[in-house]
């Protein structure tokens, strides 16, 4: 059973950086895909992007330009980097694993708000 | 890019059954999954693949996609069934996920 467990600052000061690392336990990290998610307050889901340990990634179109997930096997843990935030980058985050392109979601770590204020 | 609808809201009497489509283009030939979320909760799955109820989640819960729109459904609906319901496909053209726009069942 995989678990994962998102750590990082709460708070991010518009056009810095958001950094948040996802520790995973109960699987090797060569094995899925590590994938982030999003949920801005009050609205939808949103699939940020996601790696593979191999370095391979795919990301939203709409945030490419700005975002990278890497996967760090020595640490057994993946992070999200997201540049230039304002506040529409305001939301819970989650990480999440999937087996394959087609499969779902099969759990969900507990996500981590992250605010983007001065 | 890939974009799955949703109606916003869907309101249900209890024990009444709860219908939520989800289309998007060529629906049919993808795997839909579906995630309950309530209130200040993570996500859970509760349809793959279409039509499989993991462990754990009530034969009340159903999925069907033959065609647009994939829908689910929620028979004998319980007070406790109000949520967000979403629907999900991987979209291969674009190796992206996508989500749907997300449906708000009251029970009425």
């Amino acid at each position: 059973q995989v678990q994962l467990q998102v750590s990082g600052p709460g708070l991010v000061k518009p056009s810095e950086t958001l950094s948040l690392t996802c520790a995973v336990s109960g699987v090797s990290i060569d094995t899925y895909s590590w994938n982030w998610i999003r949920q801005p307050p009050g609205k939808g889901l949103e699939w940020i992007g996601y790696s593979y340990y191999s370095g391979y990634a795919k990301y939203k179109p709409s945030l490419k330009s700005r975002v990278t997930i890497s996967v760090d096997t020595s640490k057994n843990h993946f992070v999200l980097k997201l540049r230039s935030v304002t506040a529409a980058d305001t939301a819970m985050y989650y990480c999440v694993s999937i087996k394959e392109g087609r499969s779902s979601i099969e759990s969900w770590g507990q996500g981590t708000l992250v605010t983007v204020s001065s | 890019s890939y974009v799955l609808t949703q109606p916003p809201s869907v309101s249900v009497a209890p024990g009444q059954t709860a219908r939520i489509p989800c289309e998007g283009n060529n629906i049919g030939s993808k795997n839909v999954h579906w995630y309950q979320q309530k209130p200040g909760q993570a996500p859970i799955l509760v349809i793959r693949y279409d039509r499989d109820r993991p462990s754990g989640i009530p034969e009340r819960f159903s999925g069907s996609n033959s065609g647009n729109p994939a829908t689910l459904t929620i028979s004998r609906v319980e007070v406790g069934d109000e949520a967000d319901y979403y629907c999900q496909v991987w979209d291969r053209d674009s190796d992206n996920y996508v989500f749907g726009t997300g449906t708000q069942v009251t029970v009425l």
